[in-house]
């Protein structure tokens, strides 16, 4: 069936550096790439989202990139902040459907 | 702001009771989905809806069950709780997009844990 192979599981960068997350989707009809933040306690927020037409989308510190003939996608953000500790997904989206990848963890350490 | 409510936070319930969970929005929202989150495995869809009195399965239906008489108010129905049922639940809502082809921006509330015993 389809599925998004989501990786690392938990991350752990110093405050200031990068992080990337990547993912792998299955279901070559997706062509909706939204990412959701989730802070402890709260559900997920969508921080950034890509569509099929674009290579690269970028939002202040946020960077989402997408390559669809291999059908990866990744998460870039730049610039850590402790804030940005929480868990991320990536989720592939066709109609009227939304495959979520496995999680990570971000940790910024201070 | 988009407000999607969970009626509970936490839960605990025996094995063998019925459970109800309640989700309401306020922003006129067309779609609505319940969730399960449980570790390594993200979130996986368990029912969906898309208008009033219809409603749609999942990935994961078994052993649940949904009711939307309002359009603002999506119910999770668990009619006899067992302890694999023992999860997060996330309720989320979502006004389909103009080509009605993907579900547009999820809007997420705080989650229920349930806990079977």
């Amino acid at each position: 069936g389809e599925n998004v192979e989501q990786h690392p599981s938990t991350l752990s960068v110093q405050e200031g550096d990068s992080a990337v997350i990547k993912c792998t989707y299955s279901d070559s009809a997706s062509n909706y790439f939204p990412w959701y933040k989730q802070e402890l306690g709260k559900g997920p927020q969508l921080i950034i989202d890509i569509r099929s037409n674009v290579g690269e989308k970028k939002d202040q510190r946020i960077a989402v990139t997408l390559n669809k003939t291999a059908k990866h996608f990744s998460l870039h953000i730049t610039e850590t902040q402790p804030e940005d500790s929480a868990v991320y997904f990536c989720v592939a989206s066709g109609t009227y459907k939304y495959i979520f990848g496995t999680g990570t963890r971000l940790k910024v350490l201070a | 702001d988009v407000k999607v409510t969970q009626s509970s936070r936490y839960l605990v319930k025996r094995t063998g009771e019925k459970v109800f969970l309640e989700c309401v929005q306020d922003m006129d929202h067309e779609n609505m989905f319940w969730y399960r989150q449980d570790p390594g495995l993200g979130l996986r869809l368990i029912y969906f809806s898309y208008d009033v009195k219809m409603k749609e399965k999942g990935d994961i239906p078994e052993g649940y069950s949904v009711s939307r008489e309002k359009k603002e108010r999506f119910s999770l129905i668990l009619e006899s709780a067992s302890t694999n049922q023992t999860s997060m639940y996330l309720c989320a809502s979502s006004f389909p997009n103009r080509d009605r082809l993907n579900t547009g921006e999820l809007f997420f509330g705080e989650g229920s844990r349930l806990t079977v015993l």
